[in-house]
């Protein structure tokens, strides 16, 4: 247990709904990064925030958005889904956001099915 | 442009030694991390990589080659719950995986 929890864990939706994925990193880690894997992607960096601001963006659609709140969880929000949107949806955390800091805690991971 | 570029699948024999190789062409440099991921789990940490050498840890170890933009990862003495998929990963301002590694481990 890497103390990263997401929810759901599955989630199975329509196309063009909306849907909201919810990570709470370890306690004391301040960084909270999110990826997408798909099978023949491999794992894609969507973003990363530090301390409730954004640090870097990835390949992330413009229908895809995060934040960071003041608790330091974050929730990433995917509107108009697509079927090719159907991935597992990671969170990791870390402590810093820096060289200092390289390890990154990787949630277990959401199942988004688009159907 | 990014690129990272790993051996698709590899097959080793449980108790031999196995080499995965990892190239990579980024924009910038802060480090390089290698993962494990068992399948339908999340990634693990294995080990980072910021200056050229060898890092061992246990079993695993890394290597980097930042004048050759190369890595690789050894796995001794390997065991069948070495199964997974490896994957390396290269910090510039963000973090770019390659695909991974699939490695089986034959009894």
């Amino acid at each position: 247990d890497s103390g990263v929890t997401q929810t759901p864990k599955h989630l199975i939706t329509a196309t063009g709904q909306r849907v909201t994925l919810r990570c709470s990193p370890r306690s004391g880690d301040l960084s909270v990064y999110w990826y997408q894997q798909s099978l023949d992607q491999g794992l894609q960096f969507l973003i990363h925030y530090y301390n409730g601001e954004e640090r870097a963006k990835g390949n992330i659609l413009e229908r895809f958005s995060a934040q960071q709140f003041p608790d330091l969880h974050s929730e990433l929000n995917l509107s108009s889904l697509e079927l090719g949107d159907s991935a597992l949806y990671f969170c990791a955390s870390s402590v810093g956001s820096g060289e200092s800091s390289y390890e990154q805690y990787f949630g277990p991971g959401t199942r988004l099915t688009v159907t | 442009g990014q690129n990272i570029d790993q051996p698709t699948e590899m097959t080793a024999t449980e108790g031999a030694i196995v080499q995965i190789n990892c190239t990579y062409q980024t924009s910038g440099f802060n480090g390089l991390f290698w993962y494990q991921q068992h399948a339908g789990e999340a990634p693990t940490f294995l080990s980072y990589n910021v200056l050229d050498g060898l890092e061992e840890k246990g079993r695993f170890s890394s290597f980097l080659s930042r004048s050759k933009g190369y890595s690789y990862l050894l796995l001794k003495e390997l065991q069948m719950k070495d199964s997974a998929s490896y994957l390396c990963a290269v910090r510039d301002d963000k973090i770019i995986f390659g695909k991974g590694t699939r490695l089986h481990i034959l009894p």
